[in-house]
């Protein structure tokens, strides 16, 4: 099946600077990213949807010039937090579909990046 | 607007089947997804289903009814490690999942 990669896994960090989060889908073009975010005993909420070569299109709530979002080819999708602050401490998944007809739009889910602020 | 409508929680016996039940209001639909997520982990696909009726999967089955806007996963002979959270996901008419909570699954021995 479709693997997708996330990097780091986990990192910690100290309020106020920025951490940069990669996606990579391993072994099919992803044509469209998406980066969610999800506290404890929630829901996984949509931050932002991104396609290759275009501007990520963000969730209401969501400050794109906290969350930077670059797609910049079909196998790669980065999110930066910057300025982080201990509330933005979070799991953030990410996950990639490879087209928009039938089964070929599932997504396939990264193993997620658990972001802990300082 | 868009819902997703689950059980918070359920539990169940080792060796028993369990039936979890969605139902969902969408802008549109394009199939419905059926995803496991254990704790501190991201979600794992298990089911799709865009047509009525029933789709099996080994210990897992799930049921579609469009008219109704409703959905159960089927989890059959269950097994400790099915403790997990079950997130039904219906894709609205921009290929949108459109997530819930979920159902917590507690297996007991």
């Amino acid at each position: 099946g479709a693997v997708v990669s996330q990097h780091p896994s986990w990192v910690i960090c100290k309020s106020g600077t920025s951490v940069k989060i990669e996606c990579r889908s391993l072994d099919f073009q992803a044509t469209t990213m998406f980066w969610y975010r999800q506290f404890p005993k929630q829901s996984l909420m949509l931050m932002a949807t991104s396609n290759e070569g275009s501007k990520a299109t963000y969730e209401q709530g969501v400050e794109k010039d906290k969350f930077l979002i670059n797609h910049a080819s079909l196998t790669l999708s980065t999110l930066t937090v910057t300025s982080a602050h201990p509330e933005d401490s979070s799991f953030y998944i990410c996950s990639a579909r490879g087209g928009t007809s039938g089964f070929s739009y599932e997504q396939y889910f990264g193993p997620g990046t658990r972001l802990t602020v300082t | 607007g868009q819902n997703i409508d689950q059980p918070t929680e359920m539990t169940a016996t080792e060796g028993a089947i369990v039936q979890i039940n969605c139902t969902y209001q969408t802008s549109g639909f394009n199939g419905l997804f059926w995803y496991q997520q254990h704790a501190g982990e991201a979600p794992t696909f298990l089911s799709y289903n865009v047509l009525d009726g029933l789709e099996e999967k080994g210990r897992f089955s799930s049921f579609l009814s469009r008219s109704k806007g409703y959905s159960y996963l089927l989890l059959k002979e269950l097994q400790m490690k099915d403790s997990a959270s079950y997130l039904c996901a219906p894709s609205d008419s921009n290929y949108q999942l459109i997530w819930g909570a979920g159902t917590k699954l507690i297996i007991k021995p």
